[in-house]
């Protein structure tokens, strides 16, 4: 079974310029998640998504950040225009079912860099 | 509000010592509690996770965590470290809720 995917792996841009982030959660899997590290900080919660709704978008830090998942497949995360303060590490996470009990698989990440 | 506190930024041991990475919580009523890794240049793996019952939860790769409600802990152990145990270990909790709040993550360094 395929793990969650995230692509690109990294993103260098300028300030000012848009990035869309994706993320391919596994197969079957309603539930998607998309957290962010900042540099040495915790992981924070962005969204989540329940097939194709979002279920809680109160981790989204203001409307730069337009998360969609049409289909309720694979994700995407845009960020336009994109400030220095949004680099960091994008995690997507994706679960079979939601609620506290079950654990988020995790992808590999998307190392944002804005320069 | 609900955060979880990993008080060491890094924790080195020597192979084959046994292994402690601490996490505390504060969050109010009952939480469910998750121990992530990352490997370099790989994702979050899950670990363990406590829901209830007893206190002592095992997981992958010889790991275990202790709950202890009095203390508000979740503390990582594992009786015999492996060089390969090098890597960023999260804690995490949940409480009503799906999403995760973590800690900031402690750097566990094995030394051969």
């Amino acid at each position: 079974e395929a793990g969650v995917t995230q692509f690109p792996s990294h993103s260098v841009i300028e300030k000012g310029q848009t990035v869309t982030l994706r993320c391919d959660p596994i197969s079957g899997h309603d539930n998607l998640y998309w957290y962010r590290r900042v540099m040495g900080k915790e992981i924070k919660f962005l969204l989540h998504f329940v097939k194709e709704s979002k279920q809680d978008e109160s981790g989204m830090p203001n409307n730069r950040f337009l998360a969609e998942r049409t289909g309720g497949t694979y994700s995407t995360l845009k960020v336009q225009p994109a400030e220095l303060e949004d680099s960091g590490v994008y995690f997507c996470a994706s679960s079979q079912q939601g609620g506290a009990l079950y654990e988020q698989y995790f992808g590999p990440g998307t190392r944002l860099t804005v320069t | 509000a609900q955060s979880v506190a990993q008080p060491e930024d890094q924790v080195n041991v020597a192979e084959g010592n046994p292994l402690t990475v601490k996490c505390t919580y504060s969050v109010s009523g009952n939480p469910y509690l998750f121990w992530y890794v990352q490997y370099p240049n790989r994702g979050l793996q899950f670990l363990l996770k406590y829901i209830t019952g007893d206190n002592l939860v095992k997981g992958s790769y010889g790991f275990e965590a202790e709950f202890n409600k009095s203390q508000t802990s979740f503390h990582l152990k594992k009786p015999s470290a492996l060089v390969s145990d090098s890597a960023l270990y999260f804690c995490a909790v949940k409480y009503n809720t799906d999403k995760l709040i973590f800690g900031t993550g402690t750097r566990l360094q094995v030394f051969p």
